[in-house]
């Protein structure tokens, strides 16, 4: 079987820095890719990891460690309209179907 | 627009009636999910699409759930006899299999209340 595990919640303020972590067990690894849904919004994809190490998307960046199935999300410069929920996901099978995490709400304060 | 749309994006129904969903994925996508979320939940799988042929169901799409794609552009979902458990946002996402990071485009999905 294979499944994603988040924290449920996280909270920051404005301009901060905020990471949301992720463990995963699958049976196949075919890399962890990041989701981001607002509220009543479709999840919009933010990043891919395949291999190891950090990938630099702007204000966001994610890393992976495949020894350890462990990978994050690093959101900089935190703004309020990232608020929203983050999934991790990660393709069931070389289809590229995902399976994701149970999502993790981050909360922007002023 | 020439994203992923859905229809409708609610449907309040009765519990035994039939509903059907409608997918347009982006028009040069071959690859076609769907996926159901419940509130405070990451979206499940249900099935999968290459072109017109469903390569893949989850075994949570029981028997009264079937899902086409007849000439491998739209979809459909039915679900038959629905029950209350099957109110959920139903979501549909479509890739392009020549692409390799897993981006998904999510559609705006259809909210299913079943009273």
């Amino acid at each position: 079987g294979q499944s994603l595990e988040q924290p449920s919640e996280v909270t920051a303020v404005e301009g901060a820095i905020v990471q949301i972590n992720c463990t995963y067990q699958t049976s196949g690894f075919y890399g962890l890719s990041w989701y981001q849904q607002h509220d009543g919004g479709a999840p919009t994809f933010l990043s891919y990891n395949a291999l190891d190490g950090l990938e630099e998307t702007g204000r966001f960046s994610s890393f992976l460690s495949r020894s350890d199935s462990y990978g994050y999300l690093l959101l900089q410069e935190l703004q309020m309209k990232d608020s929203a929920s983050y999934f991790c996901a990660a393709p069931g099978t070389d289809t590229g179907k995902l399976i994701f995490g149970q999502g993790t709400t981050l909360q922007v304060k002023p | 627009d020439t994203g992923v749309s859905q229809n409708p994006r609610h449907k309040i129904t009765k519990r035994g009636q039939n509903v059907t969903f409608r997918c347009d994925p982006i028009s040069e996508h071959n690859r076609l999910y769907w996926y159901r979320q419940t509130l405070g939940q990451g979206p499940e799988f249900l099935t999968y699409f290459q072109n017109e042929a469903q390569l893949e169901k989850s075994r949570l799409l029981s028997d009264r759930f079937s899902a086409e794609r007849p000439k491998g552009s739209f979809s459909t979902l039915e679900i038959q006899r629905t029950e209350q458990g099957d109110s959920a946002m139903y979501l549909c996402a479509s890739s392009d299999s020549g692409t390799f990071q897993n981006e998904q485009y999510f559609g705006p999905g259809t909210r299913l209340t079943v009273t």
